[in-house]
């Protein structure tokens, strides 16, 4: 069964510092990648995705997320955060072979102004 | 294109009732996915329709079911409802299911 691991439950950062938040997935066969925020008060909405080509993926808002395929890692990293970051930030898998997503229990990233 | 909406926003249940939830997908999709959204569990996923097609099922009891209309939109009904089913239940729609995923706002259900 694919499952996905974010290793951090709760980040709190100043404003400027930089970001990374660790995501493992286990799943042997091909899989897409996704990262997902949920700012407060409104929906999850796409990060930035990974399907194949440049292991080095950026979405908006200046992130970036690096896809390691011997490490199943897929970790989303910011150089500077703003206190607008604050969100909840989910990784997802998607198995190719039957469709099927799984997240990540999500990791709340508090900016401190 | 319009989003992804969901109805209705919020509902009160009692233990031992039923409840449908209802969801349009963005026009054009033809793949929606339900999930449960809890504090402690993050996102649980609940089953996915691709036209009118249940292909993938979470591990959740049979108690909760779904179905998928011909014009792509989708009802989640969960019956005998128990205190643990209180959750944010989420739509999401995509063109494949492969794809990314586009959110509806949520049904938040509260059972007493």
């Amino acid at each position: 069964a694919q499952s996905v691991s974010q290793h951090n439950h709760h980040v709190i950062l100043s404003e400027a510092a930089s970001l990374e938040l660790g995501c493992n997935y286990s799943y042997g066969g091909t899989v897409n990648l996704f990262w997902y925020v949920q700012y407060p008060g409104q929906h999850l909405q796409l990060l930035l995705k990974y399907f194949s080509g440049d292991p080095l993926v950026k979405g908006i808002k200046g992130f970036e997320a690096e896809f390691i395929k011997s490490k199943f890692s897929f970790n989303l990293r910011k150089p500077s955060v703003q206190w607008s970051d604050t969100a909840e930030y989910f990784c997802a898998v998607t198995n190719t072979n039957a469709g099927k997503s799984t997240f990540g229990d999500g990791t709340t990233l508090t900016v401190k102004p | 294109k319009a989003g992804v909406t969901q109805t209705p926003r919020y509902l009160i249940k009692t233990r031992g009732q039923q409840v449908t939830l209802s969801c349009s997908p963005i026009s054009g999709h033809r793949s929606v996915s339900w999930y449960q959204q809890t504090p402690g569990q993050g996102l649980q996923f609940l089953f996915e329709y691709f036209s009118e097609t249940q292909r993938n099922k979470g591990n959740f009891p049979g108690r909760f079911s779904g179905r998928q209309f011909s014009n792509s939109r989708s009802e989640m009904n969960v019956s005998t409802l128990e205190l643990g089913d209180s959750a944010l239940y989420l739509c999401a729609s995509s063109q494949k299911d492969t794809n990314e995923q586009f959110f509806g706002p949520g049904t938040r259900l509260t059972v007493l």
